[in-house]
């Protein structure tokens, strides 16, 4: 398996534009999520999918943020419209079930807002 | 809800000098824990991971880990390090009882001096 895919890997937009940040899962995993890194806050969870459905979305910042998993084996965060503040490296990792079961992640998007 | 502490958000060392990056975690019921490294501009990859087989874990790259009830810690170390090690450091937890929720501390960031 090539493991988690995350596209683009760099993106810049300006300020007020929508961005989508899209995730292939690996085959076969049952959980993903959605995390954010800067430098000031770390490594923060956004929201998580279980089979597919949203089971917790309360790290998601505000309305401007929202996440779909159409299928098992794809899915997009959106930010519309983007901020300056929402500049961050933005992972996406995968995982079969809970317990001690480790998430896989991808390589990450690097997201800049001017 | 469940959390992770790292104390030190950097850490020096000298080449072949011991390693200790510490984690503690705030839970009445041992959590399942995990250890992750990120190399820079890369995602973040497992080292090991505490399955409650047994108290002192082994990883990859001659790390381990020993988790302590008592102190609610899972401090990782390693005997002597190397350049290689030089990167960022995740400590991350996940709540027995069937949430795949994975939340991560704030990392810490380990330099190896020649």
């Amino acid at each position: 398996d090539a493991g988690v895919i995350q596209s683009p890997r760099h993106e810049v937009t300006e300020m007020g534009q929508e961005v989508t940040l899209r995730c292939k899962p690996i085959s076969g995993h049952n959980s993903l999520f959605w995390y954010r890194q800067t430098m000031m806050r770390g490594l923060e969870l956004l929201i998580y999918f279980n089979n597919n459905v949203p089971i917790d979305d309360s790290g998601m910042p505000e309305d401007r943020f929202s996440a779909k998993m159409p299928n098992a084996s794809f899915s997009t965060l959106k930010i519309q419209p983007s901020e300056p503040r929402d500049s961050a490296v933005y992972f996406c990792a995968s995982s079969f079930g809970g317990g001690n079961t480790e998430a896989f992640f991808g390589q990450g998007t690097r997201l800049t807002v001017v | 809800a469940q959390s992770v502490t790292q104390l030190g958000s950097h850490v020096s060392v000298s080449e072949g000098a011991l390693v200790l990056l510490r984690c503690n975690y705030s839970s009445s019921v041992p959590p399942y824990l995990f250890w992750y490294v990120q190399y820079p501009n890369q995602g973040l990859q497992l080292l090991l991971k505490y399955t409650s087989a047994a108290t002192l874990v082994k990883g990859i790259n001659g790390f381990e880990a020993e988790f302590k009830k008592s102190e609610t810690s899972f401090h990782l170390t390693k005997p002597s390090a190397h350049m290689s090690d030089a990167a960022e450091y995740f400590c991350a937890v996940r709540a027995q009882g069937g949430s795949e929720k994975l939340v991560f501390g704030k990392g810490t960031k380990l330099t190896v001096n020649p």
